[in-house]
């Protein structure tokens, strides 16, 4: 099975300041197809998760601009461009591209 | 708008078998993947299993003896099987399509 490895675990910042959380798989994400499924996901305190990226950097529908993923193969980052109160929560990267599915162990993000 | 629902009990003995019904509305199950998803308390997310648009399973390699998952296209349902379940089973369970969530079911397990 895949693993995910999300780093920090936990992540402290200001309203408006920029972060970075990493997810780094066991093996590559690439799939046959030529895409790469690796979507983020947003827990607020809860709630159920939402989606917000999807194959590495698609925005979803309706999330704001502040968020980008980026990355290849089997090393990926979320990065949050000026922190606002509503993105406080557990940060979940996710692989669809090898059966079984996985989740990383997901990233607090905390205000400071 | 799509939607998915959970529903099912909210107690369970041990040893015993959870069924978990997930009624979807906004789309078709022939077209769309179901996948089952479970958080125990204050834990992350665990993916269990998915029934994919054809009508193929897979599952967690940990869960796989003791966990089905089906559907009836006719009423728009995805349903969950689980068997031989322990207290570290206790979790709040989703089903979700990844793009969109149920709001998630509460499931604890004690005698």
């Amino acid at each position: 099975d895949v693993v995910l490895t999300q780093t920090p675990p936990t992540l402290s910042a200001t309203i408006g300041q920029s972060v970075s959380i990493s997810c780094r798989s066991s093996q590559s994400l690439l799939d046959s197809d030529g895409d790469t499924y690796l979507n983020w996901l947003l827990q607020r305190p809860g709630q159920s998760p939402q989606l917000l990226i999807y194959s590495v950097s698609n925005l979803e529908s309706g999330v704001p601009n502040r968020f980008s993923g980026s990355g290849s193969e089997t090393d990926f980052t979320l990065k949050i461009s000026g922190v606002e109160a509503e993105d406080l929560g557990v940060y979940y990267c996710m692989q669809a591209t090898h059966a079984p599915l996985t989740f990383g162990g997901g990233t607090k993000l905390e205000l400071k | 708008q799509v939607q998915l629902k959970e529903s099912g009990p909210g107690l369970v003995q041990p040893s015993q078998t959870l069924s978990l019904t997930c009624t979807v509305s906004g789309f078709s199950l022939t077209s769309n993947s179901v996948s089952w998803v479970r958080q125990p308390p204050g834990k992350g997310l665990e993916w269990m299993g998915a029934i994919w648009s054809g009508g193929s399973t897979d599952y967690n390699s940990a869960l796989k003896s003791r966990l089905s998952i089906s559907r009836d296209t006719s009423k728009s349902q995805v349903f969950l099987k689980m068997n031989s379940l322990q207290t570290e089973d206790t979790a709040i369970y989703f089903c979700t399509t990844v793009d969109y969530w149920g709001q998630g079911v509460m499931v604890t397990v004690s005698s």
